[in-house]
């Protein structure tokens, strides 16, 4: 099925330790972006791509960061989890001026 | 920058009845597109309606439909014949319309709808 793949659905993590959330499209989508959402506080936008080896940084990027090799994947790296991070993570992208697609979220938990 | 305002946190509403959800929003652009998303306790983010700024027909799919009021910056969501279904939360989101793809999506806070017999 085409779509946003992401791995994995829930994550938990000690203080300090290192993981990547993987995101993968089947879209040929140029733009990726990375979103974590928090209560009362929608959904935030961490760092995104408008296209293979070319990355920026959104609202809430210290803490994270993301690499776009191919068209297809965009990961996301948490170098040394802290329990700010503790989130729903959800990536996305779009291919022209309709609606952005999004994966189904990874629940993480750090303690 | 923009700026998406949702006031209201969580409504109800019965079912087979009629709900409007608010969202106010602030920019100087003048070319931009207007989203509402529905979040249902499954997590998944969908799509739930499209206006783009320019067009000055509300929008409707099925049972949702928008009142897009451009110069007061309002783009509420009607829901009528609420179904069991419908509960979940709502974001309303903003981006704007550029001619490549570097367009950024910024939500609301949500509004939680839960729609009771």
């Amino acid at each position: 099925n085409a779509g946003v793949t992401q791995t994995p659905k829930f994550q938990v993590l000690k203080t300090g330790q290192s993981m990547t959330l993987q995101c993968a499209q089947d879209m040929n989508h140029e733009y990726m972006s990375w979103y974590r959402q928090d209560p009362g506080m929608g959904l935030r936008l961490i760092h995104y791509s408008v296209g293979a080896g070319i990355t920026d940084q959104g609202e809430v990027p210290n803490g994270y960061n993301v690499s776009r090799s191919t068209t297809e994947d965009f990961p996301l790296r948490l170098l040394s989890a802290a329990p700010s991070q503790t989130s729903v993570y959800f990536c996305a992208s779009r291919g022209g001026v309709e609606g952005y697609t999004f994966g189904s979220g990874t629940r993480l938990t750090v303690v | 920058a923009q700026t998406v305002t949702q006031s209201q946190p969580e409504m109800s509403v019965q079912e087979a009845e009629t709900v409007t959800l608010s969202c106010t929003y602030d920019t100087s652009e003048s070319n931009y597109y207007l989203f509402w998303y529905k979040q249902p306790p499954s997590r998944q983010m969908i799509l739930v309606i499209r206006q783009e700024a320019y067009k000055q027909q509300n929008a409707t799919e099925n049972r949702f439909s928008v009142n897009f009021q451009k110069a007061a910056k309002s783009f509420s969501l009607k829901i009528s014949d609420s179904q069991l279904g419908d509960t979940a939360m709502y974001f309303c989101a903003f981006m704007k319309r550029n001619t490549g793809t570097a367009s950024k999506l910024t939500f609301g806070t949500g509004t939680r709808l839960q729609v009771t017999l």
